[in-house]
């Protein structure tokens, strides 16, 4: 069954520690986004990508980086986590064309940063 | 660019009666109006859409309407149960905008027994 996979669900590090957070998809899709959402339920872009070796900013700011070396996979990487980023992150995918069928989320990792 | 406003942020309905969320939105250019559905410790999905060219579309109890003179569009709930307690984003997709979705921020909806 296609779908879209992210890992962990749940995550308490320390500050100052590197995390990398998963996210794979099995449906093809060349356009993939990471969102930030925090307790009041608004999701927030921080990432997206069209493809491999593909990837930009979205419209909140954030210190995390992405990378997009093969289409299915598309992680999310803090170098030195702090309690800031503690956060709900949602992973997403969609295909082309435009507009296609709107997005496929994860399920999320919640992130604490302690 | 793209704006969407969605209301009421927090909404409770007695089990069995309709639910009705709004959305508007700025850019007379959006053509495609998606509406996720998020459960409690899950991802949002996709429960229903709609496109410009559509007026209403339903599927069992849940509806979408969509104005686009007014640039409004819905999501109706009828019969409530339980299980539709969630929060509820509505969309909307502009064209030739990259095809990012623009979300509302959300309506909780609590379903009260």
């Amino acid at each position: 069954e296609a779908d879209i996979y992210q890992t962990p669900r749940y995550l308490v590090i320390g500050t100052g520690k590197k995390i990398t957070l998963e996210c794979s998809q099995t449906m093809g899709h060349d356009k993939m986004y990471w969102y930030q959402q925090d307790p009041g339920m608004e999701l927030h872009l921080i990432h997206y990508s069209y493809g491999v070796n593909s990837t930009e900013k979205g419209d909140l700011s954030s210190e995390s980086t992405v990378s997009r070396i093969r289409t299915e996979h598309f992680p999310l990487t803090l170098e030195s986590a702090r309690p800031s980023h503690t956060s709900q992150y949602l992973c997403a995918s969609s295909e082309d064309p435009p507009g296609g069928n709107g997005y496929t989320f994860g399920s999320g990792t919640r992130l604490t940063v302690v | 660019g793209e704006n969407v406003e969605q209301h009421p942020s927090t909404l409770s309905v007695q089990e069995g009666d309709s639910a009705v969320i709004k959305c508007t939105y700025s850019d007379s250019a959006s053509n495609y109006f998606p509406w996720y559905k998020q459960e409690l410790g899950k991802g949002p999905q996709l429960i229903i859409d709609i496109r410009s060219n559509v007026g209403e579309k339903k599927d069992q109890r849940i509806a979408v309407t969509l104005n686009k003179t007014a640039k409004h569009f819905s999501l109706h709930i009828t019969e409530t149960q339980p299980e539709d307690s969630a929060v509820y984003f509505c969309a909307a997709i502009p064209l030739n905008r990259d095809d990012k979705i623009i979300f509302g921020k959300g309506t909780r909806l609590h379903i009260l027994p």
